[in-house]
């Protein structure tokens, strides 16, 4: 199994402030997914990223995925407090398996 | 976005009992269905991985017989807890994984969890 390391894995901020959390592996995933994940609830997808250097906006959420396809970041802008949550990195390996990141506890604080 | 549906969302249980979860891909057939379980401000560990009309795959340390999995079809998988201790009280969450309508890629959309709770 491919390891994926989150980082920070907690992080408390103001809201307006900007921040980033990235997602690293030795390995190389076939594709990336990001997903944010609520108390009591099912992690939703955010954005899947497929090829090397790519990246994507979601308002104000950034993606970027590693030019090897090892690494990616998520870059959020302006924070509100509605982005509080926990966000989990996923690699998409062989056999249609994901490797989770340890993920990334986010509070925003009014 | 695809729709995976998981019931009961919170189930409370007496001890040696089974409870069984089920997971349902509503706008997509599933080729793999994942189960994971996630303890407290963790994130999610894998279970189990299976094919409809396959055998489940179990990452190493999960019991087979303990969490039975059947994938009967491509839309539904269920998940049984049997002889439930309180050990086993966690958050339960399901995963399919296909190609949904108008997507071009594979990707993988989760069910809303289950709270089990033994008692």
């Amino acid at each position: 199994t491919q390891l994926l390391e989150q980082s920070p894995q907690f992080l408390s901020i103001q809201e307006g402030e900007n921040l980033t959390v990235y997602c690293n592996s030795s390995s190389v995933f076939s594709s990336l997914q990001w997903y944010r994940q609520e108390p009591g609830e099912g992690p939703v997808l955010l954005v899947t990223v497929v090829t090397g250097g790519e990246v994507k906006k979601l308002k104000r959420l950034t993606f970027q995925f590693g030019d090897a396809r090892k690494d990616s970041s998520l870059h959020i802008t302006a924070a509100q407090p509605g982005d509080t949550g926990l966000y989990l990195c996923a690699g998409a390996e062989a056999g249609n398996m994901l490797t989770f990141g340890g993920g990334t506890r986010l509070m925003v604080k009014p | 976005g695809a729709v995976v549906s998981q019931h009961p969302s919170r189930v409370i249980c007496k001890s040696g009992t089974s409870v069984k979860i089920e997971c349902r891909s509503l706008d997509f057939q599933a080729t793999t269905m994942f189960w994971y379980r996630q303890f407290p401000k963790q994130s999610l560990m894998l279970m189990a991985t299976s094919n409809e009309g396959s055998k489940a795959t179990y990452e190493q340390g999960v019991e087979k017989d303990k969490f039975l999995i059947n994938h009967a079809s491509l839309t539904l998988s269920t998940l049984t807890v049997t002889s439930a201790h309180p050990e086993d009280s966690s958050f339960y969450i399901c995963s399919a994984r296909g190609i949904p309508k108008q997507r071009m890629n594979t990707e993988a959309f989760f069910g809303q969890g289950t709270r089990l709770t033994v008692v």
